[in-house]
């Protein structure tokens, strides 16, 4: 089981270019989240699914745009990047329909934007 | 707005001693509170849950105590280990949004 999969790893950006954060998970979970995580602030919800089709805003969804076309793929998009969205980008997933199902959480990109 | 404090400062014990964090939060009423661990470069790993109706929660040489009146859950970790140096974040939640303490970042040393 791989779990959660984020790609890239590393990314870095010049700002007003745009980029796709990958993410994918292979246990059929129903919800999946972006989280933004920034020293001193802790893990910020970004955006989140409940199922294919389905997605909603968090915290800071501000320059950020989601869609959910199949249960595996959350992909995270970023139309025009400016230096306020340097940050580490993580993806987590949960089975629903159980409140002690935990977050699965992918190892994260890293986004720098100059 | 919801707002979720762990211990500010970065918490050094000694091998052996028991290591206690502290979350405490306001203006909402989570159903249940979860801890997690991070380690550097990684994403974080779910350890304990606790709901609202229970008082204390064991696995092994962790404890979690979740007080609703206090709004304050206590996350222990006894006979602690340089194995358990990292950063543990709570995550008080209701519903479909899960909201992360800031974290509290442990170090244990031999």
């Amino acid at each position: 089981n791989a779990g959660v999969t984020q790609t890239p790893k590393f990314q870095v950006l010049k700002t007003g270019q745009s980029m796709t954060l990958q993410c994918a998970q292979d246990m059929n979970h129903e919800y999946m989240s972006w989280y933004r995580q920034d020293p001193g602030m802790g893990l910020r919800l970004i955006h989140y699914s409940v199922g294919a089709g389905i997605t909603d805003q968090g915290e800071v969804p501000n320059g950020y745009n989601v869609s959910r076309s199949t249960t595996e793929d959350f992909p995270l998009r970023l139309l025009s990047a400016a230096p306020s969205q340097t940050s580490v980008y993580f993806c987590a997933s949960r089975k629903m329909g159980s409140y002690n199902s935990p977050l699965h959480f992918g190892n994260g990109t890293r986004l720098t934007v100059t | 707005s919801q707002k979720i404090e762990q211990n500010s400062e970065a918490l050094n014990i000694q091998e052996g001693k028991t290591a206690t964090l502290t979350c405490n939060y306001t203006n909402y009423s989570p159903a249940y509170l979860q801890w997690y661990r991070q380690d550097p470069g990684r994403g974080p790993v779910f350890l304990l849950l606790i709901r609202e109706n229970e008082k204390e929660k064991r696995k092994e040489r962790l404890k979690v105590t979740f007080d609703t009146t206090l709004k304050q859950s206590l996350f222990h970790i006894t006979a602690s280990q340089p194995a358990d140096s990292a950063t543990y974040l709570c995550a008080p939640n209701t519903g479909n949004q899960f909201y992360f303490g800031t974290g509290t970042s442990l170090t244990v040393i031999p």
